[in-house]
């Protein structure tokens, strides 16, 4: 049961313009959203964070959009530079102390 | 300031051995998370220790199993090893909740043979 779906396993996109990953969920129960990255051979790093009290959060290049009544949300990168190709994992977690369910993962391929 | 340590890096173990990896977090850090990844599964969740507790537990048979120590530090046990095993298992460290942000550490590569 993948509560937190990334439906697009690859995406392409040309230096400079934007990316936009997407990631879907099925837990209305959900209320606070992470974005994480990951290069080969690391762990995933922090990326960035929203909570359903928000529909919009904003850090530098990157910026999270929630629609809740949709239970969508997508991570913009603008514009799109070549160390930002990675894996991009979306995350949700319910209240406080449960547990932090991650999606299938999308892989950026920014090209110069 | 230290990352989250895992160790080892790599290994290889035949089908039906046990294996412990382990997990030592930020220093200061009191949760820790256990992750499985696998292609195209994603991140799938193990377990989460905080201050010596399970806190939360995944999906996964009961081959799987972890602890904490009073320093934080983690391990997780599979028993019985079995090839669909093989994985990155990644460990995840956070204050208290999900709030900030895991840091995670670079994972220990389990190939079973």
């Amino acid at each position: 049961d993948q509560q937190v779906k990334q439906n697009s396993p690859s995406l392409s996109v040309q230096e400079g313009r934007i990316s936009i990953l997407n990631c879907d969920y099925t837990n209305s129960m959900f209320d606070y959203f992470l974005w994480y990255k990951k290069y080969p051979a690391e762990g995933p790093t922090f990326l960035i964070s929203i909570s359903s009290i928000k529909d919009k959060n904003e850090d530098g290049r990157f910026t999270v959009f929630l629609n809740k009544s949709a239970k969508h949300l997508s991570l913009h990168i603008v514009p799109s530079q070549p160390g930002d190709s990675a894996v991009y994992f979306c995350a949700a977690r319910g209240t406080r102390y449960q547990k932090v369910t991650f999606g299938t993962g999308t892989k950026l391929q920014v090209i110069p | 300031k230290a990352g989250v340590t895992q160790t080892p890096r790599y290994l290889i173990k035949t089908r039906g051995q046990q294996v412990t990896l382990s997990c030592s977090p930020i220093s200061g850090h009191r949760s820790v998370s256990w992750y499985q990844q696998t292609p195209g599964q994603g991140l799938q969740f193990l377990f989460e220790y905080f201050s010596e507790t399970q806190r939360n537990k995944g999906n996964f048979p009961g081959r799987f199993s972890g602890r904490q120590f009073s320093n934080s530090r983690s391990e997780m046990n599979v028993s019985t090893l079995e090839l669909g095993d093989s994985a990155l298992y990644l460990c995840a460290s956070s204050l208290d909740t999900g709030d900030y942000g895991y840091t995670f550490g670079s994972g220990t590569r389990l190939t079973v043979v």
